[in-house]
């Protein structure tokens, strides 16, 4: 099946500071990747769909200056979380998609302290 | 808006047990569905994908069927172990975006 990848696995920052997480389709080109945020007890919700060359398309309630996607190339997207605060600690998974099903990336669990 | 609603929210049972996972969304509109297994801290394990066109699909001891008229699909899993204890999660896919539910949270005791 096909394979998505996440780096870093877990990261801890100091609030103000930002911090990036890759997602790579190791196996597959994905012209679309989604990134997810879920909070303790609670399920994932879409924060963005990334298009490969373009602009993401953020969900309504999702700061697109606090939370920066890029999607350089058909294997790769980043999230940036700039001027991080203790709220935006969270479980952050990608998931990319060949079109007929999406393939999720393991989560990167980010902590603000 | 979809709106995806996963019963019982928790389930506890002892091994051995048939079991029932049901999930219900607003929108029917759907192209497929997906069932999903999270562990803690871990991320998502597809179990099962579900075109609009079929009514169930199964993988060992995993069936799900899928009712898109009535906005209903339902996780049934034979024979559970407690390898099975886990958050399982439903989302149907419309355009293509993943709408998830909640989660049912499953414990099998030995």
């Amino acid at each position: 099946g096909a394979v998505v990848s996440q780096h870093p696995s877990w990261v801890i920052c100091k609030s103000g500071t930002s911090v990036k997480i890759e997602c790579r389709s190791l196996d597959f080109q994905a012209t679309t990747m989604f990134w997810y945020r879920q909070f303790p007890k609670q399920s994932l919700m879409l924060m963005a769909t990334s298009n490969e060359g373009s602009k993401a398309t953020y969900e309504q309630g999702v700061e697109k200056d606090k939370f920066l996607i890029n999607h350089a190339s058909l294997t790769l997207s980043t999230l940036t979380v700039t001027s991080a605060h203790p709220e935006d600690s969270s479980f952050y998974i990608c998931s990319a998609t060949n079109v007929y099903e999406q393939y999720f990336g393991p989560g990167t669990r980010l902590t603000v302290t | 808006k979809q709106e995806v609603t996963q019963i019982p929210a928790a389930l506890s049972v002892p091994e051995g047990e048939n079991l029932v996972l049901n999930c219900s969304f607003t929108d029917s509109a759907i192209y497929n569905l997906q069932w999903f297994r999270q562990d803690p801290g871990k991320g998502l394990t597809s179990l099962l994908l579900i075109q609009s066109s079929q009514r169930e699909q199964t993988s060992g001891r995993l069936n799900a069927s899928l009712d898109k008229s009535s906005g209903r699909s339902t996780l049934y899993i034979a024979a559970s172990q407690p390898g099975d204890s886990a958050t399982y999660l439903c989302a149907p896919m419309g355009g293509n975006k993943l709408v998830f539910g909640a989660g049912t949270i499953l414990r099998v005791k030995s």
